[in-house]
């Protein structure tokens, strides 16, 4: 079945604890992405990849890391997570190519920074 | 400043019905358009989407329109069943984003179809 895989789902932690958001895709694409989601302002990108090794700064990278090592995989880094990061987070996954490719998305990962 | 904007948080229709979910844009740089629908603890999931050359697209029980000059879209769901209640989200992404296939999001409208 072809899906975007994240993980955790969930997680409550405390400022300052390094955490990693895994996001995996099992349908070989190059594009990857990192949204966050906040009430009254809904999706925002954080990060997006091109293919592996070529990462960049989407609208709110600030406080984010992300790493392209292997095509299938796009971790979120927070070196030292404060909590205005406290949010739903959403990785996607895409074709290149047209503009008619459909992004898809993991179930998301809510964390909780205390 | 929202980009999108989807001015009803919340929509409830009959089932057998006709719903209409309604999305406007300020940048006039946007040139292309997708709906996405979302259940509860799961990632949105592509709908339909329309390009800027056209203004209306069908998909099955699901067409998009486009109204450029207006700066308007809506997805007409016909008929409508219980199980597209959701949260439909409308996102746009613009022609100078180069590769980049950031989306921007409105902030999404509940559909109940009721029984």
């Amino acid at each position: 079945e072809a899906q975007v895989t994240q993980n955790p789902r969930y997680l409550i932690t405390v400022t300052g604890k390094k955490l990693t958001v895994t996001c995996s895709q099992n349908m070989n694409h190059e594009y990857m992405s990192w949204y966050r989601q906040d009430p009254g302002l809904g999706l925002r990108q954080i990060y997006y990849s091109m293919n592996v090794e070529v990462t960049d700064k989407g609208d709110v990278p600030e406080g984010y890391k992300v790493s392209r090592k292997e095509k299938r995989n796009f971790p979120l880094i927070l070196e030292s997570p404060s909590p205005n990061q406290t949010s739903l987070y959403f990785c996607a996954s895409s074709k290149l190519g047209g503009r008619n490719q459909p992004q898809h998305f993991g179930d998301g990962t809510r964390l909780s920074i205390l | 400043d929202q980009q999108v904007k989807q001015n009803s948080p919340s929509l409830s229709v009959q089932e057998g019905r006709i719903s209409i979910l309604n999305c406007d844009y300020t940048n006039s740089m946007f040139d292309y358009f997708l709906w996405y629908k979302k259940y509860p603890a799961e990632g949105p999931t592509f709908l339909i989407s329309i390009s800027s050359i056209k203004d209306k697209n069908e998909d099955g029980r699901f067409t998009v329109f486009l109204n450029k000059s207006a700066k308007h879209l809506s997805l007409h769901i016909v008929p409508s069943q219980p199980g597209d209640s959701a949260v439909y989200f409308c996102a746009a992404s613009e022609s100078g984003a180069g590769n980049n296939r950031k989306l921007i999001w409105g902030l999404g409208t509940s559909l109940a179809v009721n029984p």
